[in-house]
């Protein structure tokens, strides 16, 4: 069955530190797309990155990158330098290769400043 | 640049009363849509999606309804709301089944 984890359902970090939240999955299908959404307090879900599974080299988007490796089954974003803006519902989510998005259980993320 | 509305903000609603939950997308043709649902600390649950115009498919069964009757008209309803349809209710589009997914602002919806 695909499923996705994401075991940490809070995290605190010191502002200016850099932040690991995890995400695990679980499939058979060689082929699918990984994906990182923020969702801050007002509700919108905010796209912030995205890795084929056949990517060579993971991706970034300035702050934010994707520590992917494949054989573990693993999708962890990296934010660089934290912002107290950066607080808020972090959610992995996977393209199966159904065409459809499958979300993890989200980790809350609280800078500290 | 594509932008994606959501109406209305918040909506509070008694047991057995009719929805209609609004969503459009600007700026962009033939788009994918999706109706998620979030329930209070949870993750999202895809509900319907849609790949064009009276084209439905539905993720799970439940007394809401979907419907696209323009290109980037997508209307989620239910003709009698249940304690259980309380949520938060997103929307998005997509250029393609399997590209990014951008997502609307929310509706919040309280049955009582």
């Amino acid at each position: 069955a695909q499923k996705i984890t994401q075991t940490q359902p809070g995290m605190f970090v010191q502002e200016k530190e850099a932040v690991t939240l995890d995400c695990t999955y679980d499939t058979s299908d060689p082929s699918y797309g990984l994906f990182w959404y923020k969702q801050p307090s007002s509700g919108e879900m905010i796209f912030l990155i995205y890795q084929g599974s056949y990517d060579q080299q993971n991706a970034t988007e300035g702050r934010y990158s994707l520590n992917f490796q494949k054989a573990r089954k693993s999708a962890n974003l990296v934010i660089s330098a934290s912002q107290l803006g950066d607080s808020a519902m972090y959610f992995c989510a996977i393209d199966f290769g159904n065409e459809k998005l499958t979300f993890g259980t989200g980790t809350r993320l609280t800078i500290i400043p | 640049s594509q932008t994606i509305h959501q109406w209305p903000a918040t909506l509070v609603q008694p047991v057995g009363s009719p929805l209609s939950l609004e969503c459009t997308v600007e700026g962009t043709s033939n788009p994918n849509l999706y109706w998620y649902r979030q329930a209070a600390g949870r993750g999202l649950q895809l509900l319907f999606y849609s790949v064009g115009i009276g084209q439905i498919s539905s993720e799970v069964p439940q007394n809401l309804s979907a419907s696209r009757p323009q290109d980037r008209q997508f209307i989620l309803s239910s003709k009698k709301l249940l304690l259980s349809d309380s949520g938060f209710y997103l929307c998005a589009w997509s250029g393609d089944l399997a590209e990014t997914q951008y997502f609307g602002p929310g509706t919040r919806l309280l049955v009582l």
